[in-house]
């Protein structure tokens, strides 16, 4: 079974700190992806890699960046974060970049919570 | 842009009873994937059926269905003989032959009574 391990479950943050949110997939997925969740609104993506140190803007990056030095491992980072920015954050991989061929596999998910 | 609206926020259902969940969406594309995926209280998103916009037959997965409405627009889920088990959060999702992107609809939350 494809494992994908996001490092924190919870993680409590002050406004203007650097969060870093690791994620790290063992199937040596091609595809790699950070997904934002919150009520109503369901998952939209921030960001998504295809392949190491290369990565493609989603539906919100703004105030996001992202980091793929290896092909195992993708990290969302918020380089101050806002209080807008307390959500859920869900990590994903796909071997293949064509969804319907290659289904997504999600990690647990990190509760961000900044005040 | 493609839209996906799911219209019910919240569903309840009896156990071994069954239950349609709804999902509408908007694209000017004619061939496209859709998705059912359920996320339950321990957050893990898992895959529970996929429909391709091409074929006509209806996905099937044990007790999960779907009906799929191509004019129409719709994607709806069937969970027949309802368990504890199903209680979650349920998503559609889209996304076109060409993408790399799904899009998500805003998700239904389903409860299943004993």
């Amino acid at each position: 079974d494809v494992k994908v391990t996001q490092s924190s479950r919870y993680l409590v943050k002050r406004t203007g700190e650097k969060v870093f949110l690791e994620c790290v997939q063992d199937m040596d997925h091609e595809n790699m992806f950070w997904y934002r969740q919150d009520p109503g609104l369901g998952l939209r993506l921030i960001y998504f890699s295809y392949d190491v140190k290369m990565k493609e803007k989603g539906d919100i990056p703004e105030g996001y960046s992202v980091s793929r030095e290896k092909k195992e491992r993708f990290s969302l980072i918020l380089e101050s974060a806002s209080t807008n920015q307390t959500s859920m954050y869900l990590c994903a991989s796909s071997l293949y970049g064509a969804y319907h061929n290659s289904p997504l596999h999600f990690g647990n998910g990190t509760r961000l919570t900044v005040t | 842009a493609q839209t996906v609206t799911q219209s019910q926020p919240e569903m309840s259902v009896q156990e071994a009873e069954t239950v349609t969940l709804s999902c509408t969406y908007d694209t000017s594309e004619s061939d496209y994937y859709l998705f059912w995926y359920k996320q339950p209280p321990s957050r893990q998103m898992i895959l529970v059926i996929r429909q391709e916009a091409y074929k006509q037959q209806n996905a099937t997965e044990n007790r999960f269905s779907v009906n799929f409405q191509k004019a129409a627009k719709s994607f709806s889920l069937k969970i027949s003989d309802s368990q504890l088990g199903d209680a979650a959060m349920y998503f559609c999702a889209f996304i076109n032959n060409a993408g790399n992107m799904l899009t998500f609809g805003g998700g239904t939350r389903l409860m299943v009574k004993p």
